[in-house]
């Protein structure tokens, strides 16, 4: 079964520090995943995608990594900033359908 | 990137009404639209994949006499709530799928409308 999981669930952080998303899958085979990043009713907007062969790739403050082979991802967020509060969805492609699966999100808050 | 708009962004009703919510591609045709559901702190539900020309494809759990949903041209799809009930309240978002090749060029990513929020009374 096509499964992707994220932690942490929720996370409050000071402005201007540092933290890592976790998301861990096991679709299979693997197309490539993304990055979402939901504000308070709003809809996703998409911040990173990343295919197979590519470990890391940057977007501005975002960081995201994947390791295809213990199918993990990470999406780091370097000197926090108070927009920055919001769901992050890791959401995978494959697994035999092109409807992809998602994570339930970690909720981040980024306090002042 | 590729605008997909909805309307109304929020609305209220009385319980027993119908509701209809619009899902746009504003620069592109889709073929593929989503509807999803989203309650407070959860995730996204996919509730069904609606296809231009064609009957919508609905999740399992998803009453499609309740949720009646229609892709008539390749820029509009359209999600009506019938005789809504306050269960009912709830975020729906729905996505467009860009056809091959010309805006898939990073895969096969949706592109998400900005929601539309039902409360029912």
């Amino acid at each position: 079964k096509n499964q992707v999981e994220q932690s942490p669930q929720s996370l409050i952080i000071l402005e201007g520090k540092n933290c890592t998303l976790q998301c861990n899958y096991t679709v299979s085979p693997f197309s490539n995943l993304r990055w979402y990043k939901q504000d308070t009713g709003r809809g996703p907007v998409s911040l990173t995608i990343m295919t197979f062969s590519e470990n890391t790739k940057s977007n501005g403050r975002y960081t995201a990594t994947l390791d295809a082979d213990t199918k993990q991802s990470s999406l780091h967020i370097t000197a926090s900033q108070l927009s920055d509060s919001a769901s992050y969805i890791c959401v995978v492609s494959g697994g035999g359908s092109y409807i992809p699966t998602f994570g339930r999100g970690t909720s981040l808050i980024v306090h002042p | 990137g590729a605008v997909v708009s909805q309307h109304p962004s929020r609305v209220i009703c009385k319980s027993g009404t119908s509701v209809k919510i619009e899902c746009r591609s504003l620069d592109f045709q889709a073929t593929t639209m989503f509807w999803y559901r989203q309650f407070p702190k959860q995730s996204l539900m996919l509730m069904a994949t609606s296809n231009e020309g064609s009957k919508a494809t609905y999740e399992q759990g998803v009453e499609k006499d309740k949720f009646l949903i229609n892709h008539a041209s390749l820029t509009l799809s359209t999600l009506t709530v019938t005789s809504a009930h306050p269960e009912d309240s709830s975020f729906y978002i729905c996505s467009a799928l860009p056809p091959l090749p010309q805006k898939r060029e990073s895969g096969n990513e949706q592109f998400f409308g900005p929601g539309t929020r039902l409360t029912v009374l």
